[in-house]
């Protein structure tokens, strides 16, 4: 059980375009879903944290115009990377969280973002 | 601010044990997990410990101190595909998971 899918895997995609990444809970309702970014040998970093139904809490330094993150179910959540660029090109990882997990986080496999 | 110390890397011996440590200072505390991601994977749970003592779980286990604000966690038998980074993350008053930069284990035949 717990588990969370994370679609597309990888994508590539060019300069200005714009980029959708849903994170999907398959057997359960996430009271809350994180998103969050990795570069190379670097760790994870959140970039918001999502509540089904009301608006995302975006961490410090995050873009809420270019990340923009819809959660509208308790089931989905998607990242939408605005006019992406070469430096947007990262691991985007999702997790869900469900009330009695003890906050267990259960991750997506990730999304391999690379911006031509 | 809250902080969370955990080595960058440690090698180790195929059949040997291991043991990372981690020591966090957070405002508040509501358990510490450990997390395993291989290269290009998201991260796997391992362990979970809210309670001071060790918790064991097959070849892995994790200890908890809540007053040194430490925690270890000990692989036993270690196998080539033990070879990953190990995620040590608190959560705070908040509830919300703070993120050590994790450790690279490396294992040697």
């Amino acid at each position: 059980g717990a588990v969370v899918s994370q679609h597309p895997s990888w994508v590539i995609c060019k300069s200005g375009t714009s980029v959708k990444i849903e994170c999907r809970s398959l057997d359960f309702q996430a009271t809350t879903m994180f998103w969050y970014r990795q570069f190379p040998k670097q760790s994870l970093m959140l970039m918001a944290t999502s509540n089904e139904g009301s608006k995302a809490t975006y961490e410090q330094g995050v873009e809420k115009d270019k990340f923009l993150i819809n959660h509208a179910s308790l089931t989905l959540s998607t990242l939408t990377v605005t006019s992406a660029h070469p430096e947007d090109s990262s691991f985007y990882i999702c997790s869900a969280v469900w009330e009695s997990s003890y906050n267990e986080q259960f991750f997506g496999p990730g999304t391999r973002l690379t911006v031509l | 601010g809250q902080n969370i110390d955990q080595p960058t890397e440690m090698t180790a011996t195929e059949g040997a044990i291991v043991q990372i440590n981690c020591t966090y200072q957070t405002s508040g505390f509501n358990g510490l997990f450990w997390y395993q991601q291989h290269a290009g994977e998201a991260p796997t749970f391992l362990s979970y410990n809210v309670l001071d003592g060790l918790e064991e779980k097959g070849r892995f286990s994790s200890f908890l101190s809540r007053s040194k604000g430490y925690s270890y966690l000990l692989l036993k038998e270690l196998q080539m595909k033990d070879s990953a980074s190990y995620l040590c993350a608190v959560t705070d008053s908040n509830y919300q998971l703070i993120w050590g930069a994790g450790t690279k284990l490396i294992i040697k035949p």
